[in-house]
């Protein structure tokens, strides 16, 4: 299994604070994601990365910024978090080699619930 | 742009009826497709690929062949198992590794015994 850990897994907040989403991995991998998952939409693509310090905006990119300033880590910052981003957040790697087959490797997941 | 479309569910099935589930895509170049699988609290996971039209993914049981005159992927299985209750996820990707996977929204299997 993929070495992935996300912390929170949980975390209840309130609108307006900032939240942080911490990705971690073993595998020293070179694309790392965010998506979130919400009912009736699927995964849809956040933020990504193809190595440190490069980033690019996904699909659903508004309201989040993203920073990568160690190969292992990808933080996913909510500046003010508002309702509509409560949501599941999950990370993905991909390995390098396999990067052009688009195979994702998924963490468990952070479930985010902004009152 | 590129997009896929599943059937939502929940589908429900009785335990080893056969399974469909369908997923059509499109794209402007040549994808590869995946068939992603959520068990309940659980991130999602790989469950089979194809890389070029006519190529079969198989795995656990599941199969799906990658048809490019129907822009087509659908999941069969012959016999399911009440463990096989999760969410597929039907995806593609035009090949460049950086943007990641689209993603169909999700078909919710539920197996009873």
């Amino acid at each position: 299994d993929a070495g992935i850990t996300q912390s929170p897994r949980h975390k209840v907040t309130e609108t307006g604070t900032p939240v942080t989403l911490r990705c971690h991995q073993t595998e020293n991998h070179r694309y790392m994601y965010w998506y979130r998952q919400d009912p009736g939409h699927g995964l849809r693509l956040i933020h990504y990365s193809y190595g440190v310090k490069d980033t690019d905006k996904g699909e659903v990119s508004d309201g989040y910024s993203v920073s990568r300033s160690k190969t292992e880590d990808f933080l996913l910052t909510l500046e003010s978090a508002t309702s509509s981003q409560t949501s599941v957040y999950f990370c993905a790697i991909s390995e390098s080699n396999s990067a052009r087959t688009g195979e994702l490797f998924f963490g468990e997941g952070s479930r985010l619930t902004v009152l | 742009g590129n997009s896929v479309t599943q059937m939502e569910g929940p589908v429900t099935l009785s335990e080893e009826a056969f399974l469909t589930i369908n997923c059509t895509y499109t794209a402007t170049g040549y994808p590869s497709l995946f068939w992603y699988v959520q068990y309940p609290g659980e991130g999602l996971q790989l469950l089979l690929k194809a890389t070029k039209a006519d190529d079969k993914g198989s795995n656990k049981g599941f199969e799906a062949t990658y048809r490019k005159e129907t822009t087509s992927f659908h999941l069969e299985k012959g016999s399911v198992q009440v463990s096989d209750s999760a969410v597929y996820f039907c995806a593609l990707s035009e090949g460049g590794g950086a943007d990641g996977l689209t993603f169909g929204k999700g078909t919710h299997l539920i197996i009873q015994p």
